[in-house]
């Protein structure tokens, strides 16, 4: 089955600096990825999605990269801010009829800004 | 705009008690609906998901069912709650067509004791 991992469960960076959260998913045939940012008590936020037909894509501060040849995406977040603290996880959506567009979810990354 | 509540936000039930939560979207139609349960610390698992009124699909076998009586409404329910149940369940709506992302409600706490 499809399987979503992050290779960093905690991250800690200085306030200012760049982060970069990664991610491995297992199913080639995937073809579209989301970053979601979720604060203790909530729910996730969608921050960035990118498409299998694109390698890179950016938003406001967040890069996301994708390499399909190692099935692997990334999420920079430049000048990393306080209010970037939580758990960021990343989805995948296998290529398959009758999903109901489900999503297969990782098991997050920590991230923690110091001040 | 779109937006999706739950409720309640929190809930404390004893082991074996029933469970009822609800999910409700406004501001779009023939939406798909999502139940993930999230355990402390950990990531995301689909529950149920459901691309129209009465259509429900289970991801795991377990003791929990849904139900979409309505368009924009989605139930998560239980005859007996287990320990096990304790978590944060988490509804989420998506648009019908492919490739679309899903936008999340602000969870219920649930604590089985």
């Amino acid at each position: 089955g499809e399987s979503v991992g992050l290779h960093l469960p905690t991250l800690s960076v200085q306030e200012g600096d760049n982060s970069i959260i990664n991610c491995a998913y297992s199913n080639s045939a995937s073809d579209y990825f989301i970053w979601y940012k979720q604060e203790s008590g909530k729910g996730p936020q969608f921050i960035i999605d990118i498409r299998s037909n694109m390698d890179k894509r950016q938003g406001q501060r967040v890069t996301v990269l994708l390499n399909k040849t190692v099935k692997h995406l990334s999420l920079q977040i430049a000048a990393t801010q306080p209010g970037d603290s939580a758990v960021y996880f990343c989805a995948e959506k296998p290529l398959r009829e009758n999903t109901g567009n489900q999503f297969y979810f990782g098991t997050g990354t920590s991230l923690t800004v110091i001040p | 705009s779109q937006t999706i509540h739950q409720w309640p936000a929190t809930l404390v039930q004893p082991v074996g008690s029933p469970l009822s939560l609800e999910c409700t979207v406004e501001g779009t139609s023939n939406p798909n609906l999502y139940w993930y349960r999230q355990a402390a610390g950990r990531g995301l698992q689909l529950l149920f998901y459901s691309v129209g009124i009465g259509q429900i699909s289970s991801e795991v076998p377990q003791n929990l069912s849904a139900s979409r009586p309505q368009d924009r409404q989605f139930i998560l329910s239980s005859k007996k709650l287990l320990l096990s149940d304790s978590g944060f369940y988490l509804c989420a709506w998506s648009g019908s067509l492919s490739n679309n992302e899903q936008f999340f409600g602000p969870g219920t706490r649930l604590t089985v004791l």
